[in-house]
């Protein structure tokens, strides 16, 4: 899989849109890319994946640069329970393989 | 049930001890993951089962650990003389296909 860098932390005030972003300049053409989220004290939840088109749904949005060596999700507007660390992830789509976790960015919602 | 549960929730045991660990995953998932997530730390990955297939032992850290599963259900987690070291959440996941549902982990304390 794929490499992703993502920034370590941001802050958000509430009702903003929260913009994370993801670097991962080495992604293949059949990998998607993948976003989870981690909050405190819980197992991964998983937000939102594409391929190349712009995805959206009751989470977030996920925008994906059109050379696709780059990726923004998108909480549109924040609540204090979007506290979380959000993984970035690219793999292989149709693929039950494990998940590679990096570090994530720890996203504080802030009133 | 709706997700993948776990059990015990939390678990203390001694150095030396053995214990058990247990994942219900989602029915009719065909792939089961087991991570483990230190304090302050992202997920390891530590096995694999997809159906009948031999797992994907790859990420056990030594042979003290290791896994079952019987068919598509349950799947328990097994460390044998345990060590401090081995104190951290033991997250389980299923799959049916690409998106992995995570439970809410088990917090292993080896004193």
């Amino acid at each position: 899989d794929a490499k992703t860098t993502q920034p370590t932390s941001m802050d958000c005030a509430e009702g903003r849109a929260a913009n994370l972003p993801c670097n991962h300049s080495t992604i293949s053409g059949n990998e998607y890319v993948y976003w989870y989220r981690q909050i405190h004290s819980q197992g991964p939840q998983y937000i939102i994946h594409g391929l190349k088109n712009n995805e959206t749904n009751e989470m977030a949005s996920l925008i994906i640069t059109e050379d696709r060596k780059s990726s923004t999700l998108i909480l549109p507007h924040a609540t204090l329970r979007d506290t979380a660390v959000y993984y970035c992830i690219v793999r292989a789509v149709y693929n039950t393989d494990k998940l590679i976790f990096g570090t994530g960015t720890r996203l504080q919602v802030f009133p | 049930g709706a997700g993948v549960s776990q059990s015990p929730s939390n678990k203390v045991t001694e150095k030396g001890k053995d214990v058990e660990l247990r994942c219900d995953p989602i029915s009719g998932h065909t792939a089961l993951y087991w991570y483990r997530q230190r304090l302050g730390q992202g997920l390891e990955f530590l096995i694999y089962f997809q159906g009948n297939s031999a797992p994907d032992k790859s990420g056990l850290p030594s042979d003290r650990f290791s896994a079952e599963r019987t068919g598509e259900s349950v799947s328990t987690l097994t460390i044998q003389r345990t060590q401090q070291e081995d104190s951290a959440v033991y997250l389980c996941a299923s799959s049916g296909h690409s998106i992995q549902f995570f439970g809410p982990g088990t917090r292993l304390t080896v004193l």
